[in-house]
C-alpha cells in the first residue's frame, strides 16, 4: 500500500470548514484513498472513500487532484464533536487488504 | 447504521489465564478483523476471516487464535495471557463492493 503524509495536527474554528489534506504521491492506479477518524477511547469511524472522483456524503467531503497524488477531507462545519484523530489511508479494495493506520492528523475543533 | 459491537470495554485480566474477546456484528457483512492498537504503533492486523470457519493470519498471529462458528460473530483467544499483550483492541466488519471497514468500540485489555 502507498504512503500517505500528514500534518500532525491542524485547529480549527468551530462552525467553520476543517479541510484536512494528504499526500499520497506513490499511489497506485488501482489503490483507492480512505479517511477515518478516532475519537479519544473509541474505534476508528468510517468517513468516505474514492478512486478519481470528488465524493460527498452525510459527514463530509473527499476532493482529490486530478493527478490523484493528493487529496483532502472537507468537514463543511465542524463542530466540537468533530475533534479526533482523522487517518488518510490508501489501499486496494480487497477483502484481504488490513487498514494501515499511520499516525493521522490531530484536529482541534476550539469553540 | 451498521452496528459493531464487543463483549467488554475494560478487562483485566492476570498472566496465563484465557482471554476470550467476543464480537458480533448486525449487517450481515462476510469479512471479520482483529485488530490490535499501541502508541507509536498504529493498528496492526492480528488475524481477519471472510467466511464462517474460515480465517487468515495476519501481520501479528503469534499467541492468538480466532473462532467463526456464525456469521455474525468472530471471537479473539488469547491462549496464555502475556503482559505483552496489553492493548486496545479493535473488531471490524466489512462487506463488497467497497470493502470499508466498521469498527466496534474497542476493548482495553489490562494483563497483570
Amino acid at each position: 500500500d502507498a504512503k500517505t503524509t500528514q500534518p500532525t495536527s491542524m485547529d480549527c474554528a468551530e462552525g467553520r470548514a476543517a479541510n484536512l489534506p494528504c499526500n499520497h504521491s506513490t499511489i497506485s492506479g488501482n489503490e483507492y484513498v480512505y479517511w477515518y477518524r478516532q475519537i479519544h477511547s473509541q474505534g476508528p469511524q468510517y468517513i468516505i472513500h474514492g478512486l478519481k472522483n470528488n465524493e460527498t456524503n452525510e459527514m463530509a467531503s473527499l476532493i482529490i487532484t486530478e493527478d490523484r497524488k493528493s487529496s483532502t477531507l472537507i468537514l463543511p462545519h465542524a463542530t466540537l464533536r468533530d475533534t479526533a484523530v482523522y487517518y488518510c489511508i490508501v489501499r486496494v479494495d480487497n477483502y484481504g487488504q488490513n487498514f494501515v493506520f499511520g499516525p493521522g492528523t490531530r484536529l482541534s475543533v476550539l469553540p | 447504521d451498521v452496528k459493531v459491537t464487543q463483549s467488554s470495554r475494560y478487562l483485566v485480566k492476570r498472566t496465563g489465564e484465557k482471554v476470550f474477546l467476543e464480537c458480533v456484528q448486525d449487517m450481515d457483512h462476510e469479512n471479520m478483523f482483529w485488530y490490535r492498537q499501541d502508541p507509536g504503533l498504529g493498528l496492526r492486523l492480528i488475524y481477519f476471516s471472510y467466511d464462517v470457519k474460515m480465517k487468515e493470519k495476519g501481520d501479528i498471529p503469534e499467541g492468538y487464535s480466532v473462532s467463526r462458528e456464525k456469521k455474525e460473530r468472530f471471537s479473539l483467544i488469547l491462549e496464555s495471557a502475556s503482559t505483552n499483550q496489553t492493548s486496545m483492541y479493535l473488531c471490524a466488519s466489512s462487506y463488497p463492493p467497497g470493502y470499508e471497514q466498521y469498527f466496534g468500540p474497542g476493548t482495553r485489555l489490562t494483563v497483570t
